[in-house]
């Protein structure tokens, strides 16, 4: 079965802390897409990065940054320098070529002035 | 370009009543879903389609009904609404391909069903 685990339910900073958001998944499939979406207060989701399970290269975008990792199933986000702004509910989600599209419970970040 | 437009934004709900909940999307995306969100579960795949005319089950699909008679529209249905439908819905789209590509997300419905 296809699952993803965001054991972190709730995660509280101070600005300018670096913070990562953890996310493990299990699927069977040699082929499949993982995805970071960030839902700020307003409501709406946002997508932030895409990785395919044949590229494990990492990748930095500004003060984010992503891991992949196959050999322990996991992609996770880092927020460098954290922010105000980045005070959302992070979702981890696992997307497989049936169209099988599976989110984890998402992190609440809180960043503090 | 409006994106992905789901309306109503909120809706109440008595127990056994039917309604229709819209999303349009006016990016010729191929690939439509709708999601349900519930505290502590993430999102939840309802219903899917790949293109006009085809639609196929998510992960929690009972209780709804979806069609696709054009690339843009993609209603879902309650048939017969139950407490247990009282959640935030999304409507999703992208283009075609659908798992490997980034979704684009409406505002969401927060539906209450009493």
């Amino acid at each position: 079965a296809q699952k993803v685990t965001q054991a972190q339910t709730e995660i509280s900073v101070v600005e300018k802390e670096d913070v990562t958001l953890d996310c493990v998944y299990e699927t069977r499939d040699t082929t499949y897409y993982l995805f970071w979406y960030k839902q700020p207060p307003s409501g709406e989701l946002v997508f932030l990065i895409r990785r395919n399970s044949f590229d494990e290269q990492n990748e930095i975008s500004g003060r984010y940054s992503w891991n992949f990792q196959k050999s322990t199933s996991s992609f996770n986000f880092t927020i460098t320098a954290s922010q105000v702004v980045d005070s959302a509910v992070y979702f981890c989600a696992l997307s497989l070529d049936n169209n099988d599209m599976r989110f984890g419970a998402g992190t609440r970040l809180t960043v503090k002035p | 370009n409006a994106g992905v437009t789901q309306t109503p934004k909120f809706q109440v709900l008595k127990t056994g009543q039917s309604m229709t909940l819209q999303c349009a999307q006016d990016m010729n995306h191929e690939y439509m879903s709708w999601y349900r969100q519930d505290p502590g579960m993430g999102l939840r795949l309802i219903h899917y389609s790949v293109g006009a005319g085809i639609t196929d089950q998510g992960e929690v699909p009972n209780g709804y009904n979806v069609s696709r008679s054009t690339t843009e529209d993609f209603p879902l249905r309650l048939l017969s609404a139950a407490p247990s439908q009282t959640s935030v819905y999304f409507c999703a789209s992208s283009y075609t391909g659908g798992y490997n590509q980034p979704q684009h997300f409406g505002d969401g419905t927060r539906l209450s069903i009493l």
